[in-house]
C-alpha cells in the first residue's frame, strides 16, 4: 500500500538557518503530494502541494519539488524564523483519504 | 468563506460512556474524512464519505466506532463505551470530491480525553 516516510525529529535550528525536512513516499499511480503544518495549539493547515512530477509547491518561503525518480518531496526553507516552529507533516493523497508521515517537530530558537 | 468546523473543541468523558463528535464540512464539498491524531500513532485515517454513498470504514479501529453523514453534509462520529486509549484529537477534513488529486481541508479538531 501507499506510505510516507519523513525525517524524524525533533529538529532544532537557530533563526535564519537553512531547513530541510526529508520525505519519501511509496505509491501506486500518481498521487498528489502535500506538506501540512500544525502550529502549537492549532489544527492542520495546508502549507503547499504538488500534483505531478517536477511540480514545485511553494508558500511562506517554503518549497518542495515532486521528484518521481527519487520518490521524494523534501521540504526546504532558506531562512527559518521563530514563528516557523511547528510540526510538519508530509502526505500523499489517495481516494480514501490522505496518508501522512509521522510528522517532524521543528523548533527555531532566536 | 467558512472552513471545516468541529464541535465540541474539547470533550472529557468517563470510561464506558458514549461520545458524539460533530463535523460541518465546507459548503459544496462532497467528500468528508475522519482522522485520529494520538501520541505514538501519529495521524491515522478512520473513515470517509463520498456524497451519499456508503462510507469506507476500513480505518475504524473497532466496532465501538461508527459514523454517519446526514443529507450529504454534516457528519457525526460516535464512540461507544469509550476506553482510555480512545483519548486523542479527532480531525475532520473535507474536499470537493474523493479524488486522488483533491486537496483536503482540515477542521480544528476535537480533543477527547477519556478518564
Amino acid at each position: 500500500g501507499n506510505s510516507v516516510t519523513q525525517m524524524e525529529g525533533p529538529v532544532t535550528l537557530s533563526e535564519e538557518a537553512f531547513l530541510t525536512i526529508n520525505c519519501t513516499y511509496t505509491a501506486t499511480g500518481y498521487p498528489s503530494l502535500f506538506w501540512y503544518v500544525q502550529y502549537p495549539g492549532e489544527g492542520l493547515q495546508l502549507l503547499l502541494k504538488a500534483t505531478k512530477a517536477d511540480d514545485k509547491g511553494s508558500n511562506k518561503g517554503f518549497e518542495a519539488t515532486y521528484r518521481k525518480e527519487t520518490t521524494s518531496f523534501h521540504l526546504e526553507k532558506g531562512s527559518v524564523q521563530v514563528s516557523d516552529s511547528a510540526v510538519y507533516f508530509c502526505a500523499l493523497s489517495q481516494v480514501e483519504g490522505v496518508r501522512f508521515g509521522a510528522g517532524t517537530r521543528l523548533t527555531v530558537k532566536p | 468563506g467558512a472552513g471545516v468546523s468541529q464541535s465540541p473543541s474539547n470533550k472529557v468523558t468517563e470510561k464506558g460512556k458514549d461520545v458524539e463528535l460533530r463535523c460541518d464540512p465546507i459548503s459544496g464539498h462532497t467528500a468528508l474524512y475522519w482522522y485520529r491524531q494520538s501520541l505514538g500513532q501519529g495521524l491515522e485515517f478512520l473513515i470517509y464519505f463520498q456524497g451519499n454513498s456508503a462510507p469506507d470504514k476500513s480505518g475504524l479501529p473497532s466496532d465501538r466506532f461508527s459514523a454517519e453523514r446526514t443529507g450529504g453534509s454534516v457528519s457525526t462520529l460516535t464512540i461507544q463505551r469509550t476506553q482510555q486509549e480512545d483519548s486523542a484529537v479527532y480531525l475532520c477534513a473535507s474536499s470537493l470530491a474523493a479524488r486522488v488529486r483533491e486537496t483536503q481541508y482540515f477542521g480544528p479538531g476535537t480533543r477527547l480525553l477519556v478518564l
